[in-house]
């Protein structure tokens, strides 16, 4: 079946670190790939997203890659603020039967240190 | 646009209660999605509507959860009688379109616990 792989939590950084998150998908056909935050308190946002191969997603210096032949879509980001602590999900967009369905991984918890 | 919009916000309720959640989707999404989220199972989807019409309720625990949409602007999710183990942050969320590699756009959440 269509599955996430998040890397556990929690990950603890300093300000300006490098950040990677890992994602890995289990999918048939040709889904899209997502990443959501989610700060204390709130409900989930998306961060950015690809819909085909080699896409690249990208927003507030955020950065994922959608990668077919190792089937994982990681999220990245050069420097990381106190203010990116937050949970953070991949997911994975696709029909089942008449469905369209978001399948989500299990988060990961960031926080970053001052 | 206001967002989706879900009340309350938080609900604490004794066991064997009713408890009703309420959920406006953004005017025009014809996509509605009831998620679960709690430390132990993570984001859990419970069921989905399209076009008001309920498409896939295989995540619903059990048959004291029900979900019902009327029209296009309102969903609610009840649950009769409570437990304990329902205690949840309980998400809506609306897509505009019936396209996988379109977004969900979620709700703040209602924080319910169970006692």
């Amino acid at each position: 079946g269509n599955s996430v792989t998040q890397m556990e939590g929690p990950v603890t950084l300093s300000e300006e670190a490098f950040l990677t998150i890992n994602c890995t998908y289990t999918a048939t056909g040709y889904p899209s790939l997502f990443w959501y935050v989610q700060y204390p308190g709130e409900g989930l946002q998306l961060l950015l997203k690809a819909t085909k191969a080699d896409d690249k997603g990208s927003n507030k210096g955020f950065e994922a890659t959608y990668r077919k032949e190792t089937t994982s879509f990681h999220l990245e980001k050069g420097s990381v603020q106190v203010s990116d602590s937050a949970v953070y999900f991949c997911a994975l967009g696709f029909f089942s039967g008449s469905a369209r369905q978001l399948t989500f991984g299990s988060g990961t918890q960031l926080t970053v240190l001052p | 646009d206001a967002g989706v919009i879900q009340s309350p916000r938080h609900e604490v309720t004794e066991m064997g209660q009713e408890v009703t959640l309420r959920c406006k989707p953004i005017s025009g999404h014809n996509s509605l999605f009831w998620y679960r989220q709690t430390m132990m199972r993570g984001l859990e989807l419970l069921i989905y509507f399209n076009n008001n019409v309920p498409i896939d309720d295989s995540g619903m625990p059990e048959d004291r959860f029900s979900a019902k949409m009327p029209n296009a602007s309102f969903s609610t999710l009840k649950i009769q009688p409570s437990e304990p183990r329902d205690s949840a942050v309980y998400f809506c969320a609306s897509s505009p379109i019936l396209l996988a590699n379109t977004e969900a756009f979620f709700g703040q959440g209602t924080r319910l616990t169970v006692v």
